[in-house]
């Protein structure tokens, strides 16, 4: 089955510095990924997915963008970050079945 | 525009006996319902779908849900409740629309 792996666990960044997520997917090729962010341990928000090598679709405007330069890998960034940023943010991989897998999360604060 | 409520942020149960954590859900077409469970600081865990078929679904850890179309409902259920099932508990239509999530709680 698929592994979803985030980096780091935790991060606190100042406003205005740059950010970079990076999610990775063994057991799979081909994987529609998911970016969300979780806010105060409630609702997950769509943010990116994307279905291939440099696919993005993007659900929300935001200070946020995400690229896909491999194939398994999944990267969220910001030039610069925004208090509002501050968040959990889960990477997640859907099979043909529709069952999700996602990863640990990257607890963001800003501040 | 697809929505999922979870009408109740809290629930709280003894340990051995039933429980149900609410979802009612709007959505176009024919609907594609999860249930997942979130652990304090880590990311969620699939229990169970309904995609189509029996309206009662079975899932991971002894828990199922019931669809119930006419009700626009899929609640979640396990016949006795266990302590390390307190937990985040979120239900999902689709890959976009998460519910807030319900806190269950069960004690002992």
């Amino acid at each position: 089955s698929q592994t979803i792996h985030q980096w780091p666990a935790t991060l606190v960044q100042p406003v205005g510095s740059p950010l970079s997520l990076e999610c990775t997917v063994e057991g799979t090729s081909n994987p529609n990924l998911y970016w969300y962010r979780q806010a105060a341990g409630r609702g997950l928000q769509l943010l990116f997915y994307s279905v291939g090598i440099g696919q993005i679709s993007s659900e929300v405007p935001q200070n946020l963008s995400a690229s896909r330069p491999q194939d398994r890998q999944f990267i969220l960034s910001s030039k610069k970050l925004l208090l509002s940023d501050s968040g959990f943010y889960l990477c997640a991989c859907y099979t043909l079945n529709t069952e999700a897998f996602f990863g640990q999360g990257t607890r963001l604060t800003v501040v | 525009a697809q929505s999922v409520a979870q009408p109740e942020d809290q629930v709280n149960v003894a340990e051995g006996n039933p429980l149900t954590v609410k979802c009612t859900y709007s959505v176009s077409g024919n609907p594609y319902l999860f249930w997942y469970v979130q652990y304090p600081n880590r990311g969620l865990q699939f229990l169970l779908k309904y995609i189509t078929g029996d309206n009662l679904v079975k899932g991971s850890y002894g828990f199922e849900a019931e669809f119930n179309k006419s009700q626009t409902s899929f609640h979640l259920k396990k016949p006795s409740a266990l302590v390390s099932d307190s937990a985040l508990y979120f239900c999902a239509a689709g890959k976009s629309t998460f519910g807030d999530g319900t806190t269950l709680t069960v004690k002992p």
